[in-house]
């Protein structure tokens, strides 16, 4: 039972750069979420989808773009990286009907 | 704009003791509270979930109340344990098309000493 993953665990990458962060669940979870966690701001929404093809925008979503074209895959692009967009990068998932989240590892992302 | 705030940011206590961590929020009109529990480098696990008509939850040793219309939440832990060390987080989630969306406090840093 893998659960919930994500990938990389640790990035680095430039400014100007494009990058992918990805997330897989196995659950067939309906909806889908992706967070940022930064000191001294807690844990922010950026974007969140309902179901395959449906996503709105959290709380913070400027600069990242989400596709959700199958139910298990929920990707995160930096269209342009900035110093700004280092942070910890959270996924989580929650099936229809529930309302406990499921949270991934995490990934580090440094933006030099 | 709902925001949750997490008090004290950091504990230190001796393993044995019973400890308390609050969390308050700014607008009542909540679907229901979670509690999670952060290890370092590690993902966010789910401890407590009460909805806006409960009262309280309990699990093991965890015990979290809420006072929605005070707009605060405790959890409340039995004799602490130096497993018990790690980063508590408190969200609230809206209901309506907000549904599901978590708005989380900045967190309590605890740390249990032998």
């Amino acid at each position: 039972d893998a659960g919930i993953t994500q990938s990389p665990r640790y990035k680095i990458t430039e400014t100007g750069r494009q990058v992918t962060l990805m997330c897989h669940q196995t659950w067939s979870h309906s909806y889908m979420f992706w967070y940022r966690q930064d000191l001294g701001h807690g844990l922010r929404l950026i974007y969140y989808s309902a179901a395959a093809d449906i996503t709105d925008k959290g709380e913070v979503p400027d600069g990242y773009v989400v596709s959700r074209s199958k139910t298990e895959n929920f990707p995160l692009t930096l269209e342009s990286a900035t110093r700004s967009q280092t942070s910890v990068y959270f996924c989580a998932s929650r099936d229809r009907g529930e309302e406990t989240q499921y949270f991934g590892p995490g990934t580090r992302l440094l933006v030099l | 704009k709902q925001e949750v705030t997490q008090i004290p940011a950091a504990l230190s206590v001796p393993e044995g003791e019973n400890l308390v961590l609050n969390c308050s929020f700014t607008d009542s009109a909540i679907y229901n509270l979670q509690w999670f529990r952060q290890d370092p480098g590690k993902g966010l696990t789910s401890l407590l979930l009460i909805q806006s008509s409960q009262r309280e939850q309990t699990s093991g040793r965890l015990n979290a109340s809420l006072d929605k219309s005070s707009g605060r939440s405790t959890l409340y832990i039995a004799a602490s344990q130096p497993g018990d060390s790690a980063t508590y987080l408190c969200a609230v989630s809206a209901g309506g098309t907000s549904y599901g969306k978590l708005t989380f406090g900045q967190g309590t840093i605890l740390t249990v000493h032998p």
